[in-house]
């Protein structure tokens, strides 16, 4: 059965911390997403990977970066975490090909900072 | 630029009762196009997708959603909602020949009352 694991469920940082949210899939994926989910704005695209030390830029990527080493795993960087970054972050992942175009997700980590 | 309108926040429907949920999509060509559910505390879950071909395209759960063309739409119904149905439900669309982008739609909370 497909997985995709976030590291953490819940997290709580203060201002101006370094935060690493960890995903990690069992699918042998070739691309993955980091997306941030607000009420009312739906999922925002964060930044992808569509190989390993690839990524691209999606619609949010003002104090984020992103980190892909390994193909299984990819990190997402919160530089100097602020409030307005409190939030529930989605990863993903899929397979290359349109006749698999299915991203699957993890089950997301709610960060606060204070 | 595509983008995805989802025109109703919250619906309440009565257990046993039909359920349409409505989702508008602007896009110069066909897009592919995504129905997702998340339940409370969960990752998105793929209900169901459209590529190409027939227009009426059955997903699980007993969901189904329509294509339509001349009205931009793509609307995610099912005959009897039962109460495991209350969830938060996405549209979405990606641009077929583009990148791996998928734009998602706002998000429709659904309510099941008995």
């Amino acid at each position: 059965d497909v997985k995709v694991t976030q590291s953490s469920r819940y997290l709580v940082k203060r201002t101006g911390e370094k935060v690493f949210l960890e995903c990690v899939q069992d699918m042998d994926h070739e691309n993955m997403f980091w997306y941030r989910q607000d009420p009312g704005l739906g999922l925002r695209l964060i930044y992808f990977s569509y190989d390993v030390k690839m990524k691209e830029k999606g619609d949010i990527p003002e104090g984020y970066s992103v980190s892909r080493e390994k193909k299984e795993r990819f990190s997402l960087i919160l530089e100097s975490a602020s409030t307005n970054q409190t939030s529930m972050y989605l990863c993903a992942s899929r397979t290359s090909g349109a006749a698999f175009d299915t991203q699957y997700f993890g089950p997301g980590t709610r960060l606060t900072v204070l | 630029a595509q983008s995805v309108t989802q025109p109703d926040i919250h619906i309440t429907v009565s257990e046993g009762a039909s359920l349409e949920l409505r989702c508008n999509y602007s896009y110069g060509a066909t897009p592919y196009l995504f129905w997702y559910v998340q339940s409370p505390g969960q990752g998105l879950q793929l209900l169901l997708k459209y590529f190409s071909g027939d227009t009426l395209v059955q997903g699980i759960k007993g969901f189904e959603a329509e294509f339509k063309r001349s009205q931009s739409s793509f609307n995610l119904r099912k005959p009897s909602v039962h109460w495991s149905d209350a969830a938060e439900y996405f549209c979405a669309v990606r641009n077929p020949g583009g990148y791996q982008k998928v734009t998602f739609g706002t998000g429709t909370k659904l309510q099941v009352i008995p």
